[in-house]
């Protein structure tokens, strides 16, 4: 069965500093890996995805995610934070491939993230 | 282009009633999926649909249903409501099939209260 596990409920940055919220994944098949963003009382925006090819996917607002099978991880990165960053981010991983696969989005916890003037 | 377009945005109910919650997913897109986020957690699964057939369901019980429609607008119906179904109710569309590359697109969503 597929899993999704974000390291962390709460990350707190201060406005330029880097970054970086943690997920690792568990799947029985290559995954389609996806991040999302959700601000309050709102729906869930998406950030950027991997499906197949190049490891490292740029997002829309700076962000970027770097997919390392070795490591089952697909860590969220941003150089220099906003404080319009602050947000719920959400890790999930697809079961897009093998026989009987629904599509369905496994979601992880998801990580608040504050940001500091 | 009209993004996932879900009704009601809020309402109130409660226990023991029925609900029907509606969506309406991007022109074009054949796919949609409704999720179940509870405060403080991630969504989970509870349908998906292609082409107007059940495609997956996830461990809901039975007083949860859903179809779609010819024109792959969707309603998600909760019978017999309990307190715990209160959860913010959300609605996916996407371009592709089952196996979806191309990610999915939310609505803003469905606050349901059982009171």
């Amino acid at each position: 069965a597929q899993s999704v596990t974000q390291l962390g409920s709460h990350v707190s940055v201060s406005e330029g500093a880097l970054v970086l919220l943690r997920c690792n994944y568990s799947s029985s098949v290559p995954p389609y890996l996806f991040w999302y963003v959700q601000y309050p009382n709102q729906g869930l925006q998406l950030l950027l995805k991997y499906t197949t090819g190049a490891t490292l996917v740029k997002g829309i607002n700076g962000f970027e995610a770097e997919f390392k099978k070795s490591e089952t991880s697909f860590h969220l990165t941003k150089p220099s934070a906003h404080m319009s960053d602050a947000a719920e981010y959400f890790c999930a991983v697809s079961d897009s491939r093998g026989s009987g696969n629904t599509g369905k989005l496994i979601f992880g916890q998801g990580t608040t993230l504050q940001v500091k003037p | 282009d009209a993004g996932v377009t879900q009704s009601p945005t809020h309402l109130i109910k409660t226990r023991g009633q029925h609900v029907t919650l509606r969506c309406s997913p991007i022109s074009g897109h054949k796919s949609v999926s409704w999720y179940q986020q509870v405060l403080g957690q991630g969504p989970q699964f509870i349908f998906q649909y292609y082409e107007k057939e059940e495609r997956g369901r996830g461990n809901f019980p039975d007083r949860f249903s859903a179809r779609q429609f010819p024109n792959y607008s969707s309603e998600l119906n909760v019978n017999a409501l309990l307190l715990g179904d209160s959860a913010l109710y959300l609605c996916a569309s996407t371009l592709g099939g089952l196996a979806s590359a191309y990610g999915y697109t939310f609505g803003s969503g469905t606050r349901l209260t059982v009171v």
